[in-house]
């Protein structure tokens, strides 16, 4: 069973520019997240989305962060401007249906952001 | 805000001994899992015990959970080099899944 892809693995930007990440979760799971990891810290959840609705983005910054699971199945985060502070490992994972009420989560390999 | 928190939050030990990392939660919690990160496989779930055990165990793995104590225990029997790695508590409850902040682990051969 093929895992969470995520791409591009590493980015490089300038503060104030835009940056768009994509994340495909494995197959038949309607369950997506995305993360936010600093150094030193434990990651911390952006957004969930079930099938292509949102169920939690109280702490995306959603004055520069954006997010879309159209279609319900491969999903993009999208930061716009960048600042220095969002220098982070940004992770994906996603979990299978009838288990929102928290089961296990298949995390990616990440996308480490460098802001300068 | 992150509700896991483990002590210690570095640990090296020498391969074949125990390591026991803990972790404390702020709030009522539907389960409390323990994930592994490390660069070679990322971030791996290792075991979820929900809030009414007390105990479990998967392998060379043993986990407690206090919920009066609001505190969970992951015991790593006979440490191998290849168990070198990050070690997160993550607790869930709210219909969300919170990290602490981690415990290092380096087993040296």
């Amino acid at each position: 069973e093929a895992g969470v892809a995520q791409s591009p693995r590493y980015k490089i930007i300038e503060k104030r520019q835009s940056v768009a990440f994509w994340c495909n979760p494995i197959s038949g799971h309607a369950t997506l997240y995305w993360y936010q990891q600093i150094l030193g810290q434990g990651p911390k959840l952006l957004i969930q989305f079930q099938n292509n609705g949102v169920v939690d983005d109280s702490q995306l910054p959603k004055d520069r962060f954006s997010a879309e699971r159209l279609k319900g199945v491969d999903s993009t985060l999208k930061i716009q401007p960048a600042k220095l502070e969002d220098s982070a490992v940004y992770l994906c994972a996603s979990s299978p249906a009838g288990t929102s009420g928290g089961g296990e989560q298949f995390f990616g390999p990440g996308t480490r952001l460098t802001v300068l | 805000s992150q509700q896991g928190e483990e002590d210690p939050q570095a640990l090296s030990i020498q391969e074949g001994e125990n390591a026991t990392m803990n972790c404390s939660y702020k709030t009522s919690i539907n389960n409390l899992q323990w994930y592994r990160q490390n660069s070679g496989r990322g971030l791996v779930h290792l075991i979820l015990i929900r809030s009414n055990e007390r105990e479990k165990h998967s392998g060379r793995l043993r986990v407690t959970l206090d919920t009066s104590k609001k505190s969970s225990s992951l015991l790593i029997t006979a440490s191998r080099a290849a168990d070198t790695a990050s070690y997160f508590c993550a607790a869930y409850g709210n219909n969300r899944l919170a990290f602490g902040k981690g415990n290092q682990v380096v087993v040296i051969p």
